[in-house]
């Protein structure tokens, strides 16, 4: 297993328009979760799943964004209408269940989003 | 969610010992001490985590306070790599991890 995976690297988009982006978690993890961040902030919570359940959203979840994990494995994270403040690295990271150990995260190395 | 305070920025030389300070004065029973730490233009990266003993790995150590108020990591010898952004969250088993500022540490060669 290579990690956790996302795709794109780097996404360039223009205002109004809506973009996916993808995470593939380490296979046997069934926590994902999705943070933002700004240049010289630390990373913000999103989102996180437990197997394909949503549990959690935060406040900075507006209603342009929606995010799925259908069949507990790989996860996307929709952006619609896309506004300059969305410009940000939107990180996923996954843990394995608990009782298997220190459930530390595994991050991605992030989708970079520029709206220009 | 569980606070944590640690200096902007500290700065050291290579090859020797790092000590980054975290206080966490509201901390609970259940939380557990994690450090994370983010290389330039990289995701996280776990470093450590503990609850009441102090703890060691390949990467680093953590000092806690016995009455967990704070804590301490350590790097035991600095090296160019280890400059990055170093943050202490508290948490409590598999719930999202809340972090803050962090301290960005300079090494020096």
């Amino acid at each position: 297993d290579t990690g956790v995976s996302q795709d794109p690297r780097h996404k360039i988009t223009k205002r109004g328009q809506n973009v996916t982006f993808r995470c593939d978690p380490i296979s046997e993890h069934n926590r994902l979760y999705w943070y933002r961040q700004t240049l010289g902030q630390g990373p913000e919570f999103l989102t996180y799943f437990q197997n394909e359940a949503q549990l959690e959203k935060s406040r900075l979840l507006s209603d342009r964004f929606s995010a799925e994990r259908p069949k507990g494995s790989f996860s996307t994270l929709e952006i619609q209408r896309t506004e300059q403040g969305d410009s940000a690295m939107y990180l996923c990271a996954s843990t394995a269940p608990m009782g298997q150990g220190a459930p530390e995260a595994f991050f991605g190395q992030g989708t970079r989003l520029t709206v220009v | 969610d569980a606070k944590t305070t640690q200096p902007n920025s500290m700065e050291s030389n290579e090859e020797e010992p790092v000590h980054l300070p975290c206080n966490h004065s509201t901390i609970s029973g259940t939380d557990y001490i994690h450090w994370y730490r983010q290389l330039p233009s990289q995701g996280p990266e776990y470093v450590i985590h503990g609850l009441t003993s102090n703890v060691n790995n390949r990467m680093a150590s953590l000092a806690i306070a016995e009455d967990r108020k704070s804590s301490t990591l350590i790097l035991h010898r600095a090296t160019l790599r280890d400059a990055a952004v170093y943050y202490c969250i508290l948490r409590q088993g598999a719930q999202k991890l809340v972090f803050g500022q962090g301290t960005r540490l300079t090494i020096n060669p």
